[in-house]
């Protein structure tokens, strides 16, 4: 089972530099998820979906765009990397935004180098 | 505003022991819901364990238990008979009012001795 698919898993950007990372999940999940996690900061949202058709802010949207593409897929963009974005980023999903115990399901990681 | 503070960066257990890691947080919903992930060094995020704000008994996973005190606001993680892939780093995390936002702890790294 694939469960959540993120790519790349690694990335290299210059400063100033455009990219998209991608996550696609297959267990028909509502809700999708951006985190970023820096050492030291835990897990900070930038993005979420709570269903197809919407998407809101979380903690940390600053220099972030994102797109829910269909139920399946949530990409998240930089339309002009910075050095403070470089971090891990993990794409996440639930089933739904509607109960506290709504577990999250997560992508592998992408790890972000911005020079 | 939610709060999540693990206070134990590092951690270390010999091999068949227990380890419980402290994780407090700070709310003023009325209900929530606390859970613990495991990452490894290969980097995933693994669900563990869920206990409800509401939940009577404390919530147990297998090796896993979490020891809830609600009036202390803590929900700190067992593990019982400690293997040497429980090495990873743990997070506690909570969801409460409005549900999208999950707040995370910065984590407790668990070093499992032979």
């Amino acid at each position: 089972n694939a469960g959540v698919t993120q790519t790349p898993k690694f990335q290299v950007l210059k400063t100033g530099q455009s990219m998209t990372l991608q996550c696609a999940q297959d267990m028909n999940h509502n809700s999708m998820y951006w985190y970023r996690q820096d050492p030291g900061m835990g897990l900070r949202l930038i993005y979420y979906s709570a269903s197809e058709g919407t998407t809101d802010k979380g903690e940390v949207p600053n220099g972030y765009n994102v797109s829910r593409l269909n139920k399946r897929e949530f990409s998240l963009r930089l339309e002009s990397a910075a050095p403070s974005q470089t971090s891990v980023y993990f794409c996440a999903s639930s089933e739904s935004l509607k109960a506290l115990n709504e577990k999250l399901f997560f992508g592998s990681g992408t790890q972000l180098s911005v020079l | 505003a939610q709060k999540i503070t693990q206070t134990q960066p590092g951690m270390f257990v010999q091999e068949k022991e227990a380890v419980t890691l402290d994780c407090t947080y700070d709310t003023s919903d009325p209900s929530y819901g606390l859970f613990w992930y495991k990452q490894p060094s290969s980097g995933e995020m693994i669900f563990l364990i869920y206990q409800g704000s509401y939940d009577q008994q404390n919530a147990t996973e297998g090796r896993y238990s979490l020891n809830f005190q609600k009036a202390r606001k803590s929900a700190n993680l067992v593990i019982s008979a400690s293997q040497l892939g429980d090495s990873a780093m743990y997070f506690c995390a909570m969801r409460g009012k409005g549900y999208q936002k999950v707040t995370f702890g910065t984590g407790t790294k668990l070093q499992v001795i032979p």
